[in-house]
């Protein structure tokens, strides 16, 4: 079975730190990889998505970049964070492009101070 | 615009009662169209979803939706609701792009 894993779990930074949150799926080959940010009463927010390796679409201009170097590993970084950069951020995959069902990890809560 | 409503943000209910969470979406063609539920503090997980068929969808722990064109809605409903039912649940739609399009949630408390 497929499973999806993000780390670390919490994360506490500075502002202007540098970021680095990772995903990796298992059990499945060439997902698509998606990055969600989830504020408080505002849902979730698409920031990037990806079809394949080096593959990456951006949704949402900010200091946040995606990579994903393997097929399997999906990377949400910033050179330096701003205070509006907490949130909790989601990872997810699915098979096919937008019409499949997407399937979440279990999240990253980042508090940026 | 293509957009999700979930009308109601707060929702408390008895354990033992019967649950309706509203879910409308507007979409011009024939939706695909999802419930997820969120503990506090978790990813979301899946209840269940639609597609095409029948418009009266089964899902996981219970939860069942009806698609009904006419009204533009998706409503998520349980005969009886446990005190583990306490979570976020959000209804989403695929949209023209192909990029699901989220409803804000709504809470779900449930009395003792």
């Amino acid at each position: 079975s497929q499973t999806i894993h993000q780390w670390p779990a919490t994360l506490v930074q500075p502002v202007g730190s540098p970021l680095s949150l990772e995903c990796t799926v298992e059990g499945t080959s060439n997902p698509n990889l998606y990055w969600y940010r989830q504020a408080a009463g505002r849902g979730l927010q698409l920031l990037f998505y990806s079809v394949g390796i080096g593959q990456i679409s951006s949704e949402v201009p900010q200091n946040l970049s995606a990579s994903r170097p393997q097929d399997r590993q999906f990377i949400l970084s910033s050179k330096k964070l701003l205070l509006s950069d907490s949130g909790f951020y989601l990872c997810a995959w699915s098979v096919r492009w937008g019409l499949e069902t997407q399937y979440f990890g279990p999240g990253t809560r980042l508090l940026v101070l | 615009a293509q957009s999700v409503t979930q009308p109601d943000i707060h929702i408390t209910v008895s354990e033992g009662a019967s649950l309706e969470l509203r879910c409308n979406y507007s979409y011009g063609a024939t939706p695909y169209l999802f419930w997820y539920v969120q503990s506090p503090g978790q990813g979301l997980q899946l209840l269940l979803k639609y597609f095409s068929g029948d418009t009266l969808v089964q899902g996981i722990k219970g939860f069942e939706a009806e698609f009904k064109r006419s009204q533009s809605s998706f409503n998520l409903r349980k005969p009886s609701v446990h005190w583990s039912d306490a979570a976020e649940y959000f209804c989403a739609v695929v949209g023209n792009n192909r990029k699901l399009i989220w409803g804000l949630g709504t809470s779900l408390a449930v009395n003792p």
